[in-house]
């Protein structure tokens, strides 16, 4: 069975400018959540998704933002992006207790 | 609120040295606890778990217990080795659909 995917690996934005992220879920897993993490704060929770619904968010400004389709895969969206934005943004899907990562996508805001 | 809390990193071991790496926890209730390792340029894998207490979560030669009297769950490897080399995560989840919680992560050095 497939891992988990994040598309794409690495990026390089400026600021101000806006990015979108991908994930594909393991099939059939139908939750899938975000983390963004830094060296200064760790793994930081961002949102969950479960059958297109966000059902947890973390204590991030509105510039964060997510969907999910009706295949699970989900989407992430960071508008007006600032230097403290880069970080390796993770994505997770779930099944029952367990959480399974992809390998993260690295953003550069410079 | 929930945390959890790592001893502070780096550790460098030499292979085939003992290896434990301290997690404890502060939550509400039965929380389940989790160890996670992440190896360079890697997402997080998940390395054991346990979801009651004294339940003991093993795998790979990792052990980690779960100790609700002490609010712990201590990593414990035997013997490690330099493909072991990687950071480590203690986590929790409170209960049902709640987000996981990470501690910092501890990184670890093993030198032949």
């Amino acid at each position: 069975k497939a891992g988990v995917t994040q598309t794409p690996r690495y990026l390089i934005k400026t600021r101000g400018q806006q990015v979108t992220l991908s994930c594909s879920p393991i099939s059939g897993h139908r939750s899938v959540s975000w983390y963004q993490q830094t060296p200064g704060q760790g793994l930081q929770f961002l949102f969950e998704y479960f059958s297109e619904t966000q059902r947890n968010k973390g204590n991030f400004p509105g510039r964060f933002s997510g969907r999910q389709f009706s295949n699970s895969r989900s989407e992430m969206n960071v508008s007006t992006l600032e230097l403290g934005d880069s970080a390796l943004y993770l994505c997770a899907s779930r099944r029952q207790e367990t959480q399974y990562f992809g390998p993260g996508t690295r953003l550069l805001v410079l | 609120g929930n945390s959890v809390t790592q001893m502070e990193g780096p550790v460098t071991l030499s292979e085939e040295a003992f290896l434990t790496i301290n997690c404890t926890y502060t939550a509400t209730g039965y929380p389940s606890l989790f160890w996670y390792v992440q190896y360079p340029g890697e997402g997080l894998q998940l390395l054991l778990k346990a979801t009651k207490a004294d339940d003991k979560g093993s795998n790979k030669g990792f052990e980690a217990t779960y100790r609700k009297e002490t609010t712990s769950f201590h990593l414990e490897k035997g013997s490690v080795q330099v493909s072991d080399s990687a950071v480590y995560f203690c986590a929790l989840r409170s209960s049902g659909n709640t987000p996981l919680v990470f501690g910092k992560g501890t990184r670890l050095s093993v030198i032949a």
